[in-house]
């Protein structure tokens, strides 16, 4: 059975940092292209940032580029999000999403973690 | 940037009807459409990609058509499981793959 878990959310200050991270299992997660997409509270969809299998290819929103990092580790079957300059409006749940198809078409998704920018 | 735009925002329907939700890109994206169902407090559900083919175990119930920039979801008989928001997706034009801002089904 696929799993995506999520962990490393939680309340920080304007400015401050975290770290995101996404346990895989069951399935070979070094060949999946791998995401982050993120929600606020009472809103929609909001998809984050992308690594290839490889973490040769990164692609990240607007909203986020220059703040954000994402990162894997195929050997321990990982995907992270360091979040940096974090600001009010990052405050979302914030999901890991894997990529079935090489256009990106996200078929299994974990249940979130939710991050709080507040003072 | 593909923008996506769904109506109605929100569909009020009863047990056993038919509800029908659009979904309408400012851009051809072919069939590269998915839709997704999400509950409250839990991640969104693949339910149909390729605008038309149903994700694993998806009911029968569910079906999607259309093709270039209009969509369109249909629950044929909604049950009470069915009562929840759906979101569609693009994956033609990357990055950003965009979703809609979502249609909520509920109770009528």
């Amino acid at each position: 059975e696929v799993q995506l878990v999520e962990s490393g959310g939680g309340l920080v200050q304007p400015g401050g940092s975290l770290r995101l991270s996404c346990a895989a299992s069951g399935f070979t997660f070094s060949s999946y292209n791998m995401n982050w997409v993120r929600q606020a509270p009472g809103r929609g969809l909001e998809w984050v940032s992308f690594i290839n299998t490889r973490s040769s290819t990164i692609f990240y929103a607007d909203s986020v580029r220059g703040r954000f990092t994402i990162s894997r580790n195929n050997a321990k079957n990982s995907l992270y999000l360091q979040m940096n300059s974090l600001r009010v409006e990052d405050t979302a749940f914030y999901f890991c999403a894997r990529d079935q198809t090489i256009r990106g078409l996200k078929d299994y998704w974990g249940q979130g973690t939710l991050v709080t920018v507040s003072s | 940037e593909i923008v996506m735009t769904q109506s109605p925002a929100t569909l009020s329907v009863s047990p056993g009807e038919r509800a029908t939700l659009s979904c309408r890109t400012s851009q051809t994206v072919s069939t590269n459409l998915a839709w997704y169902q999400q509950k409250p407090g839990q991640a969104p559900r693949l339910l149909i990609y390729g605008a038309s083919t149903r994700a694993t175990g998806i009911p029968a119930r569910f079906s999607g058509s259309g093709s270039g920039t209009e969509f369109t979801l249909t629950i044929s008989s909604l049950q009470s499981e069915d009562f929840a928001v759906y979101y569609c997706q693009q994956y033609n034009n990357f990055p950003p793959w965009a979703f809609g801002q979502g249609t909520k089904v509920d109770i009528k």
